[in-house]
């Protein structure tokens, strides 16, 4: 069965450095999510991509967060430099067009 | 998005059914009733969906009032691996997803 792949898995770095996290969603799916996941609270969008194209990235740090999903396939979220507060579950997901959407096992960032 | 309540946590024996509600009276004529559910430290799952009428899936059914401002989730013989945290969702169907704090349904041995 198709999956949503994402890595690194696990993530510790200190503040100020910059992490990256890599998606590949299923094949054909053209829209791409990242979703950032607080302990004990539900997942936030922070962006949406329609193939290469961002549709929504209205809660995305832009000051400090980037994505990018250039040919339409994978994915890479950014963040630079890393502060505590962005500890956290960093999630993918893709659907075909609008349908349900398939989440990966996600990223668990740790910022020291 | 239509405001969603459910309660925060709910235990089940394992074997029997699992009935988790959702309220949704703000929901408009075009909204499904989307269910998906996290297993500890996974991403979410997909679980249903539906607009009016019932649904069944390989996973669970979904009973959505005549008046759709309240639905039910079941899953008929709940195991230890259902133990997770379920979200109902009300949205169109190219809206995003608002998560909230969903129900903590624990399937007890």
């Amino acid at each position: 069965e198709a999956e949503v792949a994402q890595s690194p898995r696990y993530k510790i770095t200190e503040k100020s450095q910059a992490v990256a996290f890599w998606c590949d969603p299923i094949s054909g799916h053209a829209t791409l999510y990242w979703y950032r996941q607080i302990l004990g609270q539900g997942p936030e969008l922070l962006v949406q991509f329609q193939d290469e194209s961002v549709v929504d990235d209205s809660q995305l740090p832009k000051d400090r967060f980037s994505a990018e999903r250039l040919k339409g396939v994978d994915s890479t979220l950014k963040i630079q430099p890393a502060e505590l507060g962005d500890s956290a579950m960093y999630l993918c997901a893709s659907s075909f067009l609008y349908t349900e959407q398939f989440f990966g096992p996600g990223t668990r960032l740790t910022v020291l | 998005d239509a405001k969603t309540t459910q309660p925060t946590s709910m235990d089940c024996a394992e074997g029997r059914a699992a009935n988790l509600p959702c309220n949704h009276s703000t929901i408009s004529g075009n909204e499904y009733v989307y269910w998906y559910r996290q297993i500890h430290s996974q991403g979410p799952q997909y679980i249903i969906h539906g607009l009016k009428n019932n649904e069944t899936n390989e996973m669970a059914s979904l009973i959505i009032t005549e008046d759709r401002k309240s639905s039910t989730l079941i899953l008929p013989h709940a195991t230890l691996r259902d133990t997770a945290v379920y979200y109902c969702i009300g949205l169109n169907r190219d809206d995003k997803i608002i998560f909230g704090k969903g129900t903590r349904l624990h399937i007890l041995p």
